[in-house]
């Protein structure tokens, strides 16, 4: 069965520090990956998703099938980052395609 | 266009009543998911609808909970004799077509926060 894996519930670092939120998955196929956010009492925004290697909000992740993992970083973190972060995968196929399997969430808390 | 609406974002209910929560989907997405966001816990998938039928409703609990997505109308998910255990954040999403992982995207409403007394 398929597993996303969010280590840590909480993380806090300072205004302007590094920041990396981790996200292992397991599964069997060529994985795609998605990381959401959900700002205080918002709706949950997706952030970015691997196949695009995009980067927003200076936040990049990449997939590394190796450690299976998707970590989510920023160089300098900013007070608005301050949220809770999702890392989901898809389904793979039948009727369960539709759904995403999330890992449990990390709270960022930037300090200024 | 206004986005995926729920309502209403917040519900009370004593123990024992049913609670009515309602997903009106993007203009032209006809999938509709539920998710539960359960105090300190993350997201749990709980059903999977297209218009008038349940696609998947893997992660729906046996008992009291329900969901239809009618032809016309919103996708209402019911709980019935609630307990307290049933205090969450439920949440609904769209597509307009099957699978997150399409290009379409998958968009979330703001959630109905559910508290039962």
């Amino acid at each position: 069965a398929q597993r996303v894996t969010q280590p840590e519930k909480l993380l806090s670092v300072f205004k302007g520090a590094p920041v990396e939120l981790k996200c292992n998955y397991s599964y069997s196929g060529s994985p795609e990956l998605f990381w959401y956010v959900q700002y205080s009492r918002q709706r949950l925004q997706l952030l970015l998703r691997h196949i695009s290697r995009e980067s927003i909000k200076g936040f990049t992740a990449d997939l590394n099938k190796g450690e299976t993992s998707f970590h989510l970083k920023k160089p300098f973190a900013q007070e608005e980052d301050s949220a809770m972060y999702y890392c989901a995968l898809p389904n793979a196929g039948g009727t369960s395609y539709g759904k995403l399997t999330f890992g449990q969430g990390t709270i960022l808390t930037v300090h200024p | 266009n206004a986005g995926v609406m729920q309502n209403p974002r917040h519900l009370v209910r004593r123990r024992g009543q049913e609670a009515r929560l309602r997903c009106s989907p993007m203009k032209g997405h006809s999938h509709v998911y539920w998710y539960r966001q359960l105090p300190e816990e993350g997201l749990k998938f709980m059903v999977y609808l297209q218009k008038e039928n349940i696609i998947d409703e893997s992660g729906m609990p046996k008992e009291r909970f329900s969901a239809e997505f009618p032809k016309e109308g919103p996708s209402i998910l019911r709980i019935q004799q609630v307990v307290r255990g049933d205090s969450a954040a439920y949440f609904c999403a769209s597509s307009p077509v099957q699978g997150a992982g399409s290009n379409y995207g998958y968009t979330f409403g703001s959630g109905t926060r559910l508290t039962v007394v």
